[in-house]
């Protein structure tokens, strides 16, 4: 059965950073690409990022570019988001989900985690 | 990159069948084949309902079906249900900035 876990959400300041991650179990994690979806009332569904199985190609919303980076860690099975210079509209459920095999959609989604943005 | 366009709210009564309009851009739905919908529940994690405009993974019921002409793509849900009533988005790859575009989400409500 495919898994993926989110944590490392809270609270935090405008300006700081938090980092999340992603545990993922059930399939080869090496072999799909991975994604960071986030949603909040005012902006809905807003996809982030995205790494393939290799890292070797990465992508960025430009709301983010610059702020946040995406990694992953095939030898455990996890992807991260590094989030830096922090802003009140980053806040919103961050969902790690998982890209279909040979096209573009998302299969498997994570049960998300809470991101706070305020002083 | 601007969301894709969907009615705010859908509704219709068992049995009936409901069609979720989305609507993009040639620099997206228009070009791309790549537009999937996703069904999400109060309090749960969206679910992929149809992939590659009209294509539904295993397990996903065939009262779901898609279509796409132009820069609009359509969900019909045929045989409404009431565990069909749920928000409804729509996603597409795109030649913009960023890779992917969600819709602005739609509310189903079964009478």
């Amino acid at each position: 059965e495919v898994q993926l876990v989110e944590s490392g959400g809270g609270l935090v300041q405008p300006g700081g950073s938090l980092r999340l991650s992603c545990a993922a179990s059930g399939f080869n994690f090496s072999s799909y690409s991975m994604n960071w979806v986030r949603q909040s009332p005012e902006k809905g569904l807003e996809w982030v990022s995205y790494i393939s199985g290799s890292s070797g190609t990465i992508y960025y919303a430009d709301s983010v570019k610059g702020r946040f980076t995406i990694s992953r860690d095939n030898g455990k099975n996890s992807v991260y988001l590094q989030m830096n210079s922090l802003r009140a509209e980053d806040t919103a459920l961050y969902y790690c989900a998982r890209d279909c095999f040979s096209t573009r959609c998302f299969d498997y989604w994570g049960q998300g985690i809470l991101v706070t943005v305020s002083s | 990159q601007s969301a894709l366009t969907q009615p705010a709210s859908v509704s219709g009564s068992p049995g009936q069948s409901i069609t979720i309009s989305c609507t993009g851009t040639s620099s997206d739905v228009g070009t791309y084949n790549y537009l999937s919908w996703y069904q999400q529940h109060p309090g749960k994690a969206p679910k992929l309902m149809i992939y590659d405009v009209s294509n539904r993974p295993s397990g996903v019921s065939n009262r779901f079906s898609g279509s796409k002409s132009g820069n609009t793509a359509s969900l019909t849900i045929s045989g409404l249900q009431a565990e069909d009533e749920a928000d409804y988005y729509c996603s597409s790859y795109t030649t913009s900035s960023t890779l992917e575009v969600f819709g602005t989400g739609t509310k189903v409500t079964v009478l």
